[in-house]
């Protein structure tokens, strides 16, 4: 089975201040790994994706995440915070070779001046 | 490129009325999948498919069914909607199942 676990249901940061998010998950094999970002009334974005090549991951908006095996994490980062970074993040995983892509329960992203 | 539409987007229906929501992907992905967004739930799978005439279970599927007679569009149905299946409900497609999928911009259901 796999399954995603994302500590912290609300994040509150200042404008410039770094943002992380984290995101824990469990699979038996190696996974596919993604975050999603959901504005107000839209649907999910990616923001970015692990598949298996280099650990860090770059994606848009400034954000990058960073696959840590050991610790079974895939937590994600941006170093200073925008105000339209307030959104809600998901972490996604899906099982190597599986069909089924599983949410985590989202993080609210909230940036204050 | 219109990616993913779903149809309608906003539904409110009586106890016990039948409903369809339409998803249509132009990417001639292989995979589809509608999910359910509840608040502090994240999104759990409904149904999915892997390929035109195929379909399988999600997380939680009682309450609904799905059709793929066509490889571009994904139909969800309710037979007898309640109101626990009052939500913000997504369709998503992948090409293959190791890609990321894309979303439409959901479709908002209220049972009362």
């Amino acid at each position: 089975a796999q399954s995603v676990t994302q500590l912290g249901s609300h994040v509150s940061v200042s404008e410039g201040a770094l943002v992380l998010l984290r995101c824990n998950y469990s699979s038996s094999v190696p996974p596919y790994l993604f975050w999603y970002v959901q504005y107000p009334n839209q649907g999910l974005q990616l923001l970015l994706k692990y598949t298996s090549a280099a650990t860090l991951v770059k994606g848009i908006n400034g954000f990058e995440a960073e696959f840590k095996k050991s610790e079974t994490s895939f937590h994600l980062t941006k170093p200073s915070a925008h105000m339209s970074d307030a959104a809600e993040y998901f972490c996604a995983v899906r099982r190597g070779g599986g069909n089924k892509l599983t949410f985590g329960t989202g993080t609210q992203l909230k940036v204050e001046l | 490129n219109a990616g993913v539409t779903q149809t309608p987007k906003f539904r409110v229906l009586k106890t016990g009325q039948s409903m369809t929501l339409l998803c249509a992907q132009d990417m001639n992905h292989e995979y589809m999948y509608w999910y359910r967004q509840d608040p502090g739930m994240g999104l759990r799978l409904i149904h999915y498919s892997v390929g035109e005439g195929t379909t399988a279970k999600g997380e939680v599927p009682d309450g609904y069914n799905v059709s793929r007679l066509k490889k571009q569009n994904f139909l969800l149905g309710l037979e007898s909607a309640a109101p626990s299946q009052t939500s913000v409900y997504f369709c998503a497609s992948s090409y293959v199942a190791n890609t990321e999928a894309f979303f439409g911009q959901g479709t908002r259901l209220t049972v009362v």
